[in-house]
């Protein structure tokens, strides 16, 4: 069965420091993974998009990373803002026929406290 | 550019009430589809539109019926609305299906059945 499961589901940080999230998949067969960024009453937002042989991608202060082999991402925030409290939402997708069939995880909740 | 606009915003409707989200999309974006979003769940697909004039289901169709109005709009009826249908929809669109592109969200409508 397609998962997507992300740890932790929440997470307090204080102002300027760095965290990570996780992401593990059991998704075949895999054509690219996902971040997207949540805002409270908003749209998810994309920030990065990796494919099998890409294993890291950076936008601005967030840096993805991708093992393929293990089957695990993670979302590495540096130097954190109040902003970037939100959800992130890990999303993975396979390829079915030509379509890309987008598996979400359920996100981590990220509060950044000044 | 707007993006993806969705309408209303909020809605309360009674059990066995029927209503029909709206979104549109400047993006000139083939392909268009309805989440749906509930607690503590990842985003579930209701259906989809690869292109102008072809629709298909999702992970999560009954109960829902959609139309792709033309290559701009795609809207999402419920024809009898019901409690477990009381949840956050969101519409998205994106250059194609079987692609990388990334999907560009609307703001969401936040729908309670009583």
């Amino acid at each position: 069965k397609n998962q997507v499961e992300q740890s932790p589901q929440s997470l307090i940080i204080l102002e300027g420091k760095n965290c990570t999230l996780q992401c593990n998949y059991t998704v075949s067969p895999f054509s690219n993974l996902r971040w997207y960024k949540q805002d409270t009453g908003r749209g998810p937002v994309s920030l990065t998009i990796m494919t099998f042989s890409e294993n890291t991608k950076s936008n601005g202060r967030y840096t993805a990373t991708l093992d393929a082999d293990t089957k695990q991402s993670s979302l590495h925030i540096t130097a954190s803002q109040l902003s970037d409290s939100a959800s992130y939402i890990c999303v993975v997708s396979a390829v079915a026929g030509g379509y890309n069939k987008l598996i979400f995880g359920a996100g981590t909740r990220l509060a950044v406290h000044p | 550019n707007a993006g993806v606009t969705q309408t209303p915003k909020f809605q309360v409707l009674k059990t066995g009430q029927s209503m029909t989200l709206q979104c549109a999309q400047d993006m000139n974006h083939n392909s268009m589809y309805w989440y749906r979003q509930d607690p503590g769940m990842g985003l579930r697909l209701i259906y989809y539109s690869a292109s102008e004039g072809t629709t298909d289901k999702g992970e999560v169709p009954n109960g829902y019926n959609v139309s792709r109005l033309n290559k701009r709009e795609f809207s999402l009826r419920l024809e009898s609305a019901a409690p477990s249908q009381t949840s956050v929809y969101f519409c998205a669109s994106s250059l194609g299906t079987g692609d990388n592109s990334p999907l560009h969200f609307g703001n969401g409508t936040r729908l309670t059945v009583t």
